[in-house]
């Protein structure tokens, strides 16, 4: 069956950096565009990155431009997303989804 | 601030029909299909429908969903205790090149 499975999700300290992954099984992954979404503690969805099935374009949120990064292995069916200079607003639970399917998330914590 | 407007809040009683309405604009419910997400307490999100009203397999027809213009609802009848989460309406927008979200709406089966 399809599964999407966050991880490297923690507790990092502000202005410090994490890279999570997600991995694809059960589907197709190269032929999906792949995004990731945020969910802050007692919030709604917020939609952070996304990546074109061959990786040819990436887009991010504005509240993340310029730290995060998402990218993609298809010989991997591995989803990233590499994030810098970390901020408390960031603390969520990560999501990967495409447009049929979500993992169970990671939890990122930025705290001192 | 959500950029697609949802009800924060809705309820009904078992058996009972209720709906969930999405206003967006032009640049994404406008032009591009509407999901809609279930998100039982303490799980992650699960779609619920796609291409504004397609159900994926295993999702009861009990739900439905329809759009018309920059606006969107998600209707469940034969309402079941099992049906209390929150659910969120998403579409891509093409002036954000990507997806956004509802604010999410809580429904309670009284």
């Amino acid at each position: 069956q399809v599964q999407l499975v966050e991880s490297g999700g923690g507790v990092v300290q502000p202005g410090g950096s994490l890279r999570l992954s997600c991995a694809a099984s059960g589907f197709t992954f190269s032929y999906y565009g792949m995004h990731w979404v945020r969910q802050a503690p007692g919030k709604g969805l917020e939609w952070v990155a996304f990546i074109r099935f061959d990786g040819s374009n990436k887009y991010h949120s504005d509240s993340v431009k310029g730290r995060f990064s998402i990218s993609r292995d298809n010989s991997k069916n591995t989803l990233s997303l590499q994030m810098n200079s970390l901020r408390a607003e960031d603390t969520a639970i990560y999501y990967c989804a495409n447009s049929d399917y979500w993992g169970q998330g990671t939890l990122v914590t930025v705290s001192s | 601030q959500s950029v697609l407007t949802q009800p924060p809040s809705a309820s009904g009683t078992p058996g009972q029909r209720v709906t969930i309405s999405c206003s967006g604009s032009s640049s994404n419910i406008g032009r591009n299909t509407v999901y809609w997400h279930q998100q039982l307490p303490g799980t992650a999100p699960k779609l619920l429908i796609h291409s504004n009203n397609q159900r994926p397999s295993g999702v009861p027809d009990r739900f439905s969903g329809s759009k018309s213009g920059t606006s969107a609802s998600l209707a469940i009848s034969g309402l079941l205790s099992e049906d209390e989460a929150d659910y969120y309406c998403a579409a891509w927008d093409d002036s954000l090149n990507g997806w956004v979200f509802g604010g999410g709406t809580k429904l309670t089966v009284l």
